[in-house]
């Protein structure tokens, strides 16, 4: 199955700054998805990255604050913008492979605003 | 709209114990069913999936899960339960009627927390 390599694994940020978060694949998946989550509650849904468009966001989130880029099959990032403390969260990537319909989750990364 | 429901926050059990861990679902289509391990400070692992065949599935370190379409559940479960089976477990759905935008997305449960007593 699909490996998700994501990075960084954590980060601490003065709030009013940006993070750029990045997923690398190491095969194609036909669809990747990023999620944010609480520590020890479940996945919320940011938006699903399409390769070459915008991005398809969830109810609650927008474009101007979760900025996504996905320029191939294998890549995508995602941008937190103008931080708050309410944004600290823990951010997953995941690809669908196609086959079989598995869903790989990137290790997830540790956001803490401060 | 597609949705999952994991009735309990904890299970406890002791080790060497059967464990079941409960999920049930609500799709408009056909189900594809998911269950996830998560440790702590890490991603999350694929244990089993459900998509069609046998209802008994089969998954990775020991665990299976009985699907049941009547009852829309994918219960978790395991025959002896280990101290290292501790972890925050997902259950999750994809509906495979849903179009549009709602195509392809997973819908996830609250999550479990599973205790394993020596």
């Amino acid at each position: 199955s699909a490996v998700i390599s994501q990075k960084p694994s954590r980060d601490i940020c003065q709030r009013g700054t940006s993070l750029t978060i990045q997923c690398q694949v190491d095969s194609q998946v036909t669809m990747m998805f990023w999620y944010r989550q609480q520590p020890g509650q479940s996945l919320t849904l940011i938006a699903t990255a399409n390769q070459g468009s915008e991005a398809t966001y969830e109810s609650g989130f927008v474009i101007d604050k979760f900025p996504i880029s996905r320029p191939n099959l294998t890549f995508s990032t995602l941008t937190v913008s103008n931080m708050s403390p309410e944004d600290s969260s823990i951010y997953l990537c995941s690809g669908e492979t196609g086959a079989g319909y598995g869903y790989t989750f990137g290790s997830g990364t540790r956001l803490t605003v401060v | 709209a597609q949705s999952v429901a994991q009735p309990e926050d904890q299970v406890n059990v002791a080790e060497g114990n059967p464990l079941t861990v409960k999920c049930t679902y609500s799709v408009s289509g056909n189900p594809y069913l998911f269950w996830y391990v998560q440790y702590p400070n890490r991603g999350l692992q694929f244990l089993l999936k459900y998509i069609t065949g046998d209802n008994l599935v089969k998954g990775s370190y020991g665990f299976e899960a009985e699907f049941n379409k009547s009852q829309t559940s994918f219960h978790l479960k395991k025959p002896s339960a280990l101290v290292s089976d501790s972890a925050l477990y997902f259950c999750a759905v994809r509906d495979m009627g849903a179009g549009g935008t709602s195509y392809g997305k997973l819908t996830f449960g609250q999550g479990t927390i599973l205790t394993v007593h020596p």
